[in-house]
């Protein structure tokens, strides 16, 4: 099993440009997170998903960012435009159904917006 | 609230017992899990306990956990210095989990 893989590694971009994040989840795995890191605020869940359908959004900052699971094995975390402030850690886990099923977490996404 | 709350750092030398503390607001938590984070890296379940029990022990790692005082706490016994990392405790308040801030664990050998 590889895991949870999440694109690019690292990202660099300028203020304003669009920048998408991917996430391939562990085969079989029915939730599908999206967490981002910074060190003011630790880790904050933006969005989930059950069965490639949003569960709860409350978490995304603001209209710039959106995110898609277009089907079970892939989705994709979007913002635009980019601003300084996103500069974070953000990373991608699934779990599988079931009471307590712990997540499993991607290697994450460091991205820097200048 | 929401709030899992964690001191911020522990040192410990090569062989002692660590022992990392969380607590946590909500008692409707039904699992509370711990995770390690190594640096570049993503967080690595270490182990979860179910809030119906008061210990867990596996290998190295003990959790014990006291719902009247919503506290959780592990222990790493003959910690290493490839124990050093940041852990997180987390709290299922919903599907998602909600974590603490981490605890930097430093190992002097």
């Amino acid at each position: 099993d590889a895991g949870v893989i999440q694109s690019p590694r690292h990202e660099v971009t300028e203020m304003g440009q669009e920048v998408t994040l991917r996430c391939k989840p562990i085969s079989g795995h029915d939730y599908l997170f999206w967490y981002r890191q910074t060190m003011m605020r630790g880790l904050e869940l933006l969005i989930y998903f059950n069965n490639n359908v949003p569960i709860d959004d409350s978490g995304m900052p603001e209209d710039r960012f959106s995110a898609k699971m277009p089907n079970a094995s892939f989705s994709t975390l979007k913002i635009q435009p980019s601003e300084p402030r996103d500069s974070a850690v953000y990373f991608c886990a699934s779990s599988p159904s079931g009471a307590g099923s712990p997540l499993h977490f991607g290697n994450g996404t460091r991205l820097t917006v200048t | 609230g929401e709030d899992v709350e964690q001191s911020l750092f522990l040192s410990v030398r090569e062989g002692d017992s660590s022992v990392i503390n969380c607590t946590y607001t909500d008692s409707s938590s039904t699992y509370l899990y711990w995770y390690k984070q190594e640096p570049g890296a993503g967080l690595q379940l270490l182990t979860y306990i179910f809030s119906n029990m008061d210990m867990k022990q596996d290998q190295r790692l003990t959790v014990l956990l006291n719902k009247k005082d919503k506290h959780l706490s592990l222990r790493i016994a003959d910690t290493q210095t490839g124990d050093s990392a940041i852990y997180f405790c987390a709290e299922n308040l919903r599907r998602a989990l909600t974590f603490g801030s981490g605890t930097r664990l430093q190992v002097q050998p």
